[in-house]
């Protein structure tokens, strides 16, 4: 499978407690974004990253969470101290960022359960 | 702020009948649209997208209109099947400076037989 994979898929976790999700993009793309996603809504831009720079943060990325793509390709989003609300999918997507308007491609996404 | 929106939160099609989603944008800047499809616990998978600088473009059983005058986007999908059973978003992108796309809330799709 070529496309953009997102592991774990499913996690549950304790209030207070840090956790870790990880996003590999299409070989190629050198551009990779993460976005959160709540029930009902469309997915919300967090931070993207140009090869291992990350160029912008939103405001919904608390001092909790951190983001890292140290070598260009895999990316890790971090969230400590978890809080109830942090409870949502974490969707990661990729794009080539060579060509003009490309397309996001995204990844099946982590859903996170804040106990 | 400015956002992109959608008309209608809910559609129900009997299958085999056309589906028409309609999206709204308010930025004028916007120059790249993309519509995703999106099933219950999976990432939003890409159907198709269109450039400002276009009106129309057609894929594979869908077709996408930009009507930039009233900032107007919508989604035709023909011969709407079970399977398209979804929720739909449309995205916006102003420019290529490697913006994230903004989306709006998402219409959901019932096909019925």
């Amino acid at each position: 499978d070529t496309g953009v994979s997102q592991n774990p898929r499913h996690k549950i976790t304790k209030r207070g407690q840090n956790v870790t999700f990880r996003c590999d993009p299409i070989s190629e793309h050198n551009r990779l974004y993460w976005y959160r996603q709540t029930l009902g809504q469309g997915p919300e831009f967090l931070t993207y990253f140009q090869n291992e720079a990350q160029l912008e943060k939103s405001r919904l990325l608390s001092d909790r969470f951190s983001a890292e793509r140290p070598k260009g390709s895999f990316s890790t989003l971090e969230i400590q101290r978890t809080e109830q609300g942090d409870s949502a999918m974490y969707l990661c997507a990729s794009r080539n960022g060579l060509a003009v308007q490309e397309t996001q491609y995204f990844g099946p996404g982590t859903r996170l359960l804040v106990l | 702020g400015e956002s992109v929106g959608l008309h209608l939160p809910t559609l129900s099609v009997q299958e085999g009948d056309n589906s028409i989603i309609n999206c709204a944008y308010s930025n004028s800047a916007s120059d790249y649209f993309i519509w995703y499809k999106q099933e219950s616990g999976k990432g939003p998978q890409f159907i198709i997208d269109i450039r400002s600088n276009m009106d129309k473009r057609q894929g594979q059983r869908v077709t996408v209109l930009l009507n930039k005058t009233v900032k107007h986007l919508s989604l035709q999908i023909a011969a709407t099947q079970p399977g398209d059973s979804a929720v739909y978003f449309c995205a916006e992108n102003v420019g290529d400076s490697g913006y994230a796309l903004n989306f709006g809330k998402g219409t959901s799709l019932l096909v019925t037989p």
